[in-house]
């Protein structure tokens, strides 16, 4: 079975503060990607990426940055927190030719 | 750019059958996907159909898709209250990236 696991199922920081959350997938995926998950929005991919070191950047990546230094680990940074950045992160990994994208749990993180 | 619509609620009794619709706007999508997400998890797929196809069946799931239309659907047979969940349309264009709609809420009263 797939697994996509997240570094923290709850987060709560405080406005200013350094954030990082951490992916990690056993499958050996080539794409892993962020999203983050509002109400009424759905889910909205903040960065992606399809190899190490390689990322793109999403439909809203202002305010946060991303790391992958291995296949298996892709990182979000929240470089200082703000309240409208508190939300559920949620990261997924796939194949590059597969329909499929695996989802890990999530992170529901707030800003205060 | 690519966008995709859902309505937000959806409430059935058990038993009846739920019909989830959905809209995108991207005419180059290759696939189309049902997403389902339970209360505290991620998202767990529950079908695709790739964009050639009309119809696409799955136990108690049947999707439809009109391509000149752009309207994807997902039937629910014989709805049960374990059916109550969040349900993510996504579209997939020439990309890797998925443009997922606002999702569904189904709600399954006794």
């Amino acid at each position: 079975d797939v697994k996509v696991t997240q570094s923290s199922r709850y987060l709560v920081k405080r406005t200013g503060e350094k954030v990082f959350l951490e992916c990690v997938q056993d499958m050996d995926h080539e794409n892993m990607f962020w999203y983050r998950q509002d109400p009424g929005l759905g889910l909205r991919l903040i960065y992606f990426s399809y190899d190490v070191k390689m990322k793109e950047k999403g439909d809203i990546p202002e305010g946060y940055s991303v790391s992958r230094e291995k296949k298996e680990r892709f990182s979000l940074i929240l470089e200082s927190a703000s309240t409208n950045q508190t939300s559920m992160y949620l990261c997924a990994s796939g194949r590059s030719i597969s329909y499929e994208q695996y989802f890990g749990p999530g992170t529901r993180l707030t800003v205060t | 750019g690519e966008d995709v619509e859902q309505s937000l609620f959806l409430s059935v009794r058990e038993g009846d059958s739920s019909v989830i619709n959905c809209t995108y706007t991207d005419s180059s999508s290759t696939y189309l996907y049902w997403y389902k997400q339970e209360p505290g998890a991620g998202l767990q797929l529950l079908t695709y159909i790739f964009s050639n196809m009309d119809m696409k069946q799955d136990q108690r799931l049947t999707v439809l898709l009109n391509k000149k239309d752009k309207h994807l659907s997902l039937r629910i047979a014989d709805t049960q209250t374990g059916d109550s969940a969040i349900y993510f349309c996504a579209e997939r264009g020439n990309t890797d990236k998925l443009i997922f709609g606002t999702g569904t809420r189904l709600q399954v009263f006794p």
